[in-house]
């Protein structure tokens, strides 16, 4: 099983629409999350950190769900300029801290 | 944003050219990263710095040879590259390690 898995997409939604991704991990001992936005051959960025009571920033919305070891971000109101590729991001802070990319979720917008 | 820059932004070189990419933080951060990424695929980590150390190194080529001066500055030396190594080099950096890292707009090197 991967480290850090996620559905590549892609998710072709209209705008206005809700939508949603999870990203699932393998290391239950993993103790901070973050999801990414990356653009077409731009750098990935922060997009925000998940608590482990959930967080909203406008539109966008993490989730953490320990016991079935996912994260989720949910996009409301979907807006042609959320086109990207959505990144999951776990980080195991054991011996050495490891933090690992999923490979990510391509979200395409339509009119 | 100034955060992380990384220089040259563009670059082509031949198989049996020397060059080098430079990053540099303006944040601060004690951790340096050195990143692949080819087209479609997903990120590759190659070399991880904590506090001018080399911590990490995923069995990337000797043809790339990492070099940390200061926590400010990061460097990856290329030579003798093969065509497939063409992709884009991205630099972030962190607070500490493990913490969120900050990229910089990458190097798009082609390799002829």
């Amino acid at each position: 099983r991967k480290e850090v898995e996620q559905d590549p997409g892609p998710f072709n939604v209209p705008e206005g629409a809700t939508v949603a991704f999870n990203c699932t991990y393998s290391n239950s001992a993993s103790q901070s999350f973050f999801w990414y936005r990356q653009d077409c051959r731009k750098e990935p960025k922060l997009l925000m950190s998940v608590y482990s009571s959930g967080n909203e920033d406008g539109r966008f919305t993490a989730q953490l769900n320990r016991a079935s070891q996912y994260i989720s971000l949910l996009i409301r109101d979907s807006k042609l300029s959320d086109s990207a590729t959505y990144l999951c991001v776990v980080v195991y802070t054991g011996t050495a801290s490891k933090l690992t990319f999923g490979t990510g979720t391509r979200l395409q917008v339509t009119l | 944003e100034t955060g992380v820059t990384q220089t040259p932004r563009h670059l082509v070189m031949g198989m049996t050219n020397k060059k080098s990419l430079k990053c540099e933080q303006h944040l601060g951060h004690n951790a340096m990263y050195w990143y692949k990424q080819s087209a479609k695929k997903p990120l590759e980590l190659m070399f991880v710095y904590n506090f001018k150390e080399q911590t990490e190194n995923n069995s990337v080529p000797s043809r790339f040879s990492p070099e940390c001066p200061n926590s400010s500055h990061l460097f990856l030396h290329l030579h003798t590259l093969q065509p497939e190594d063409s992709a884009l080099y991205l630099c972030a950096s962190s607070l500490y390690r493990g913490y969120e890292q900050y990229f910089g707009p990458g190097t798009r090197l082609t390799v002829t």
